[in-house]
């Protein structure tokens, strides 16, 4: 079954304790994304990656660091937590599109984050 | 800058039509996609855009005007189950890979 998987789905830390929340999906996608999902805010691009070892900055990068060191997976690292980052986040991955050609992002079901 | 604009909330019956509105400014575009999020589920792709129009998949539709910055989703024969969240997204052209989604729309299916 082609899916994006997350692990874990819920984390409850403390503020400065490093984490590190995994995504691998297993359909051999180049692309990959993270988001955070807060209230009113709705859906924000934390970092995306378009293939191994490429990586950049999307629209809410401070506090976040990532890494793509195979295709499949894409694990968001949060070096030290605040609780300005307690949100859910999903993990997203899609074929490169191009032109005029439809674009469809999978995402996984979601890690709730608490931070105290 | 990217930004997006869509109603917060939008109510309907059961077997009406309803259409969820998305005007968008940004520095380049690529494409306007759709997304429906279940409380408590992911987001899960509905449609997409490059192009002026209308695109028709089953009870859902979904029309871009790229002159006015503007596409809309439109929903037909409204279902309890399509109770939900709606989010538009923008791809911006220079970022191509860059997804800036908007804060979507409530939509409340009543009986």
């Amino acid at each position: 079954e082609a899916q994006v998987t997350q692990n874990p789905r819920y984390l409850i830390t403390v503020t400065g304790k490093k984490l590190t929340v995994t995504c691998s999906q297993n359909m051999n996608h180049e692309y990959m994304s993270w988001y955070r999902q807060d209230p009113g805010l709705g859906l924000r691009q934390i970092y995306y990656s378009m293939n191994v070892e490429v990586t950049d900055k999307g629209d809410v990068p401070e506090g976040y660091k990532v890494s793509r060191k195979e295709k499949r997976n894409f694990p968001l690292i949060l070096e030290s937590p605040s609780p300005n980052q307690t949100s859910l986040y999903f993990c997203a991955s899609s074929t490169l599109g191009g032109g005029a050609r439809e674009e469809t992002q999978y995402f996984g079901p979601g890690t709730r984050l608490l931070v105290l | 800058g990217q930004s997006l604009e869509q109603p917060s909330e939008v109510t309907a019956v059961e077997g009406a039509i309803v259409q969820i509105n998305c005007t968008y400014q940004t520095s380049g575009f690529y494409g306007l996609s759709w997304y429906q999020q279940h409380d408590g589920g992911a987001p899960t792709f509905l449609s997409y855009n490059a192009l002026d129009g209308l695109e028709e998949t089953g009870r859902f539709s979904s029309f871009l005007s790229r002159s006015d910055s503007y596409g809309y989703l439109l929903l037909q024969e409204l279902q309890m189950k399509d109770s939900a969240s709606y989010f538009c997204a923008v791809r911006d052209q220079e970022g191509f890979q860059k997804l800036v989604f908007g804060t979507g729309t409530r939509l409340l299916v009543s009986p």
